[in-house]
């Protein structure tokens, strides 16, 4: 059964710093892995999947994500974070093999302190 | 283009009482899911829909959960009847397509949720 971990509940980040979000995935064939956004009292939107090709994926609002096969790992980053960003961060993984059900992480809380 | 749609926002109920969600995916979008996040974890799949048909429902509690999809365009989620741990939100979503080869990276478009809470 293919299944998704993000090990940090919370990440706290001073504005203007580096931002990572930690995911690690589980599955039987190749993954497709996704990272949604949710902010309060909002449904979740996407910010960037990774297929195939370059490991090095960019999406929107300046996040991007490093696909690394090695450690089944799928971590969202951004350079310089904002306090806009204060958000829930939750990882997805879908797997082709097992029916293209997306099963996603418990969720990151963002805090970035101005 | 419009976005998933979701009704009611918000629904207060007491235990063993039934009550219904309503959602309307984004226009041509084939596939809709249903979604349940209770607080503080991840959004859980209850059910999936290709057209108006069902994929995947593998996860609702079909004792006390119903879900349609009538014509292939709205759905209905009722919960008949409702317990404690029901308590959470309920998101909805739609995409592209899904389950077929190379179709799984379409990414899911949510609604803002219905709001749950049974006393």
């Amino acid at each position: 059964a293919q299944s998704v971990a993000q090990p940090e509940d919370q990440v706290n980040v001073a504005e203007g710093n580096p931002l990572t979000v930690k995911c690690t995935y589980s599955v039987s064939g190749n993954p497709y892995l996704f990272w949604y956004v949710q902010y309060p009292n909002r449904g979740l939107q996407f910010l960037l999947k990774y297929i195939t090709g370059d490991n090095l994926v960019k999406g929107s609002y300046g996040f991007e994500a490093e696909f690394n096969k090695s450690q089944t790992s799928f971590h969202l980053k951004k350079p310089s974070a904002l306090v806009s960003d204060s958000a829930l961060y939750f990882c997805a993984v879908r797997d082709k093999a097992a029916g293209n059900k997306l099963t996603f992480g418990g969720g990151t809380r963002v805090l970035v302190k101005p | 283009e419009a976005g998933v749609a979701q009704s009611p926002r918000y629904k207060i109920i007491e235990k063993r009482q039934s009550v219904a969600f309503w959602c309307n995916p984004i226009s041509g979008h084939a596939t809709l899911y249903w979604y349940q996040q209770i607080l503080g974890q991840g959004p859980k799949l209850l059910i999936q829909f290709q057209n108006n048909g069902v994929v995947d429902d593998s996860q609702l509690p079909k004792d006390r959960f119903s879900a349609e999809r009538l014509k292939g365009v709205d759905s209905t989620l009722k919960i008949q009847p409702a317990k404690l741990e029901d308590s959470a939100v309920y998101l909805c979503a739609s995409s592209l397509r899904s389950g077929e080869a190379g179709s799984g990276n379409s990414p899911l478009h949510f609604g803002n949720g219905t709001r749950l809470t049974v006393t």
